[in-house]
């Protein structure tokens, strides 16, 4: 069955950095499109980046451009997001999701990892 | 940009009730881009309805979504103990490429 872990949350002060995982099982990783997605404590859900099933292509949200960089590592079956110049509104819970591109759909998502970013 | 509304904020029903959950876009979206997903307390999200329309695998068929072009409608039509939750509409379209609505509750009368 599918599974998507997450790792790498924690508490990072402001301007700092984190590097969040997520390992992927039970489908063909290099197969298809990746996303996180985040959601503020209390709040709703919030597009972050995506990436190609390759890799080359790659989009992020306004809020996050230039500051956070996604990747992937097919050989490894592993997502990545690297954080940096995190502030206050970042903090939320982070979550990794499979996308279905034919469609734009997240049919698969992680039990999230939590990012809290407080001096 | 597009901007998802959903309505009501807060729907209060008792089990057995129909819930009827809206979702208003700013400008048109594409039918096939437009899907619906479940969160309870402490847990992800769950895809319900892609497509507007076409049920996700597993997903009881009391759910069903329906509506074009603005306007987009989820329907529940006999609530269930564990169908109390958050519902939250998304779509894709031009930047930022993934929008989700602020989400719909329901909950408990």
């Amino acid at each position: 069955q599918v599974q998507l872990v997450e790792s790498g949350g924690g508490l990072v002060k402001p301007g700092g950095s984190l590097r969040l995982s997520c390992a992927a099982s039970g489908f063909t990783f290099s197969d298809y499109y990746m996303s996180w997605i985040r959601q503020a404590p209390g709040k709703g859900l919030e597009w972050v980046s995506y990436i190609s099933s390759s890799g080359s292509t790659i989009y992020y949200a306004d809020s996050v451009k230039g500051r956070f960089t996604i990747s992937r590592d097919n050989a490894k079956n592993s997502l990545y997001l690297q954080m940096n110049s995190l502030r206050a509104e970042d903090t939320a819970v982070y979550y990794c999701a499979r996308v279905q591109w034919l469609v734009r759909i997240f049919d698969y998502w992680g039990q999230g990892t939590l990012v809290t970013v407080s001096s | 940009e597009i901007v998802l509304t959903q309505s009501p904020g807060t729907l209060s029903l008792s089990p057995g009730e129909r819930a009827t959950l809206s979702c208003r876009a700013s400008q048109s979206v594409s039918s096939s881009y437009l899907a619906w997903y479940q969160q309870k307390p402490g847990q992800a999200p769950r895809l319900l309805i892609y497509g507007a329309s076409s049920r996700a695998t597993g997903i009881p068929d009391r759910f069903s979504g329906s509506g074009s072009g603005t306007d987009f409608t989820l329907t529940i039509s006999r609530l269930e103990p564990e169908d109390f939750a958050v519902y939250y509409c998304q779509q894709y379209g031009s930047s930022p490429q993934f929008t989700f609505g602020p989400g719909t509750k329901v909950d408990i009368k």
